[in-house]
């Protein structure tokens, strides 16, 4: 059963600083996903990764897959307060298209 | 272009009774999933449907189902509400529009907030 952990789960970091979301799970996976969720508000699409390797960046948001060590991670440079929310990532058990959720990371950008 | 719908926006309820809520599909997809977030959690995987179809479910007993209908729109009923029902359910469409390549993001609607005391 595919299953899929985030680390940390609470993050509160200064502006300016960078800092790494992980994102591990337990079997193969053919595609990895990353969310924003701002409170009270819904899933917002940020990143999906297709294959080992992958890398995509968009602002002072990168997200990386190593499908041979089972591990994603969301790396923010600079941060800003608007980055404040949370974080999930979700994986698809291969052949499917059900998304397996990660516990998600609470992000904090202090001024 | 429309994203996803989903109605009502909040609901409250008691226990025991039942409850349906409904999800309209981004235009050009034609998969559903539905997801229960409880507070400070992930979403959960309730089911997904495609061209009508229960295409997987996730570990929700029976009174959890759904239907989808021939306009790709979807409806979660719940029956013999409990109180760890209380949540936010999140709908979430995806699907191959035009030649562009699929890649499986799923595009999630506002979520209806259930309380059930």
């Amino acid at each position: 059963e595919l299953k899929v952990e985030q680390n940390p789960l609470f993050l509160s970091m200064q502006e300016g600083k960078n800092y790494t979301i992980y994102c591990n799970y337990s079997t193969t996976s053919d595609r990895l996903y990353w969310y924003r969720q701002d409170p009270g508000k819904s899933l917002e699409s940020l990143f999906v990764l297709l294959s080992n390797g992958a890398v995509k960046q968009e602002g002072r948001l990168m997200a990386s897959l190593d499908t041979k060590a089972r591990l994603s991670t969301l790396h923010i440079t600079a941060a800003v307060h608007d980055l404040s929310a949370t974080y999930f990532c979700a994986a698809t058990t291969s052949g499917t298209y059900k998304y397996i959720f990660g516990t998600g990371t609470r992000l904090k950008v202090l001024a | 272009e429309t994203g996803v719908t989903q109605s009502p926006t909040h609901l409250i309820k008691t226990r025991g009774q039942q409850v349906t809520l409904r999800c309209s599909s981004q235009s050009g997809h034609n998969t559903v999933s539905w997801y229960q977030q409880a507070l400070g959690q992930g979403p959960q995987f309730i089911f997904q449907y495609y061209r009508e179809e229960e295409n997987g479910r996730g570990n929700f007993p029976p009174r959890f189902s759904g239907l989808q209908f021939p306009n790709y729109s979807s409806e979660l009923n719940v029956n013999a509400l409990e109180l760890d029902d209380s949540a936010l359910y999140l709908c979430a469409s995806s699907g191959r529009v035009g030649g562009a390549r699929f890649d499986g993001t799923q595009y999630f609607g506002p979520g209806t907030r259930l309380t059930v005391l």
